[in-house]
């Protein structure tokens, strides 16, 4: 079956330098969340998109935006990157279902490390 | 605000015998989702299993079962004849039935699976 992925894995940068992550969820699914994780530390929600608009925001630096496009695909630009932005970030996708949670499918993460 | 708790750190358990990993929650909402997430070292988060607040039955897949007593707002996760492969971190997370589904993770129970 197919998964989420995420593109790219690993990321390596400097600070104040820019980032886009890109990820495309499992087919026919219209919802797309994005998390990020901490050394350590448990998954945050950042953002989340439904049908290609925006549906939820949580602790999202201002510094960080998100889109998810036509082809239900969804990006994640990150400016002016600090420390203590390293970490893993994730993509999940799910199908919404009226009446029920949705499962959230993860993908493998990226890797984003700022020197 | 929706709020799960994982007081076990960490857990020891030898191959073939049963775990139980402990999670409550606390949350406003009438209807939720419940979900165990399996996270390896090489860090994917893998869905395991799924709860839904007005479910009757106790959830199973496969070796994964939930125990879910409602009354007392907990939802451990039992996993019988344990094997290496099951060292990993697990994370308890919800979410509302409504509305925006954005997951609350607890702070995780880390397995570790020995011969």
């Amino acid at each position: 079956a197919a998964g989420v992925i995420q593109s790219p894995r690993h990321l390596i940068k400097e600070k104040r330098e820019t980032a886009t992550l890109k990820c495309y969820p499992i087919p026919r699914h219209d919802t797309v969340y994005w998390y990020q994780q901490g050394p350590g530390q448990d998954p945050q929600f950042l953002i989340s998109f439904y049908e290609k608009m925006q549906s939820d925001k949580g602790s999202i630096p201002d510094r960080f935006s998100a889109q998810q496009f036509s082809d239900y695909h969804s990006e994640l630009n990150m400016s002016s990157l600090e420390l203590g932005d390293s970490a893993l970030y994730f993509c999940a996708s799910s199908f919404r279902t009226s009446g029920t949670t949705d499962t959230q499918y993860f993908g493998p993460g990226t890797r984003l490390t700022v020197l | 605000a929706q709020k799960i708790t994982q007081t076990q750190p960490g857990m020891f358990v030898q191959e073939k015998e049963a775990v139980t990993l402990d999670c409550t929650y606390d949350t406003s909402d009438p209807s939720y989702g419940l979900f165990w997430y399996k996270q390896p070292s090489s860090g994917e988060m893998i869905f395991l299993i799924y709860q839904g607040s007005y479910d009757q039955q106790n959830a199973t897949e496969g070796r994964y079962s939930l125990n879910f007593q409602k009354a007392r707002k907990s939802a451990n996760l039992v996993i019988s004849a344990s094997q290496l492969g099951d060292s990993a971190m697990y994370f308890c997370a919800m979410s509302a039935y409504t509305g925006f589904q954005k997951l609350v993770f607890g702070t995780g129970t880390r397995l570790l699976v020995s011969p």
